[in-house]
């Protein structure tokens, strides 16, 4: 049972123009979200974070948006640049389960010159 | 300042045998987390060290074990390998159990083949 979604497996985006990259989770005890980035062999790097009581997060080019009603939220990255391109997981925290993150599947972006 | 240091980063073992992966923790930092991600899906969360005992625990059976040294490093252990136990295995570190986004930090991981 996959308790966060990523549909996507990949997705190529031209640069300059928006990436939008979806997460859906089931369980509604998440209360903590974050985005990884991960560049083959590499270990995943944190990129950005939502609490379960706000509904988005900005970091300069990356804004997260929590839609709790849906269990969905989507990491939107603007303008996209050619180095953007990586495997980008979503991972959900349960409950102040300290460091046990369910992480999904991973969505390949390809950001195309 | 070297980050998260795993070791080795790539092993074949044969089904049935034991394997010990070795992480090193960024400087500075006091906890340690496993992750192991099969190909194709992400990571997923193992158990956690923290004061030289596990803290959490993933759904991962008993075959698999840890320990904590002093010095903050810490092992990985799994016993009679399966096929299924080919994978990465990633190790985490941070000052704290608790810390997350920033102080969390990843190593690159050790390739695991069970043949």
């Amino acid at each position: 049972d996959q308790q966060v979604k990523q549909n996507s497996p990949s997705l190529s985006v031209q640069e300059g123009r928006i990436s939008i990259l979806n997460c859906d989770y089931t369980n509604s005890m998440f209360d903590y979200f974050l985005w990884y980035k991960k560049y083959p062999a590499e270990g995943p790097t944190f990129l950005i974070s939502i609490s379960s009581i706000k509904d988005k997060n900005e970091d300069g080019r990356f804004t997260v948006f929590l839609n709790k009603s849906a269990k969905h939220l989507s990491l939107h990255i603007v303008p996209s640049q050619p180095g953007d391109s990586a495997v980008y997981f979503c991972a959900a925290r349960r409950d102040n389960y300290g460091q046990n993150f369910v992480f999904g599947p991973g969505t390949r972006l390809s950001v195309l010159p | 300042d070297a980050g998260v240091t795993q070791s080795p980063t790539h092993l074949i073992k044969t089904r049935g045998q034991q394997v010990t992966l070795r992480c090193s923790p960024k400087s500075g930092h006091d906890t340690v987390s496993w992750y192991q991600q099969a190909l194709g899906q992400g990571p997923q969360f193992i158990f956690q060290y923290y004061e030289e005992e596990e803290r959490q625990r993933g759904n991962f059976p008993d075959r698999f074990s840890g320990h904590q040294f002093p010095n903050y490093s810490s092992e990985l252990n799994v016993n009679a390998l399966l096929l299924g136990d080919s994978a990465l295995y990633l190790c985490a570190s941070s000052l704290d159990p608790h810390r997350l986004d920033y102080g969390y930090t990843f190593g690159s991981g050790t390739r695991l083949t069970v043949v």
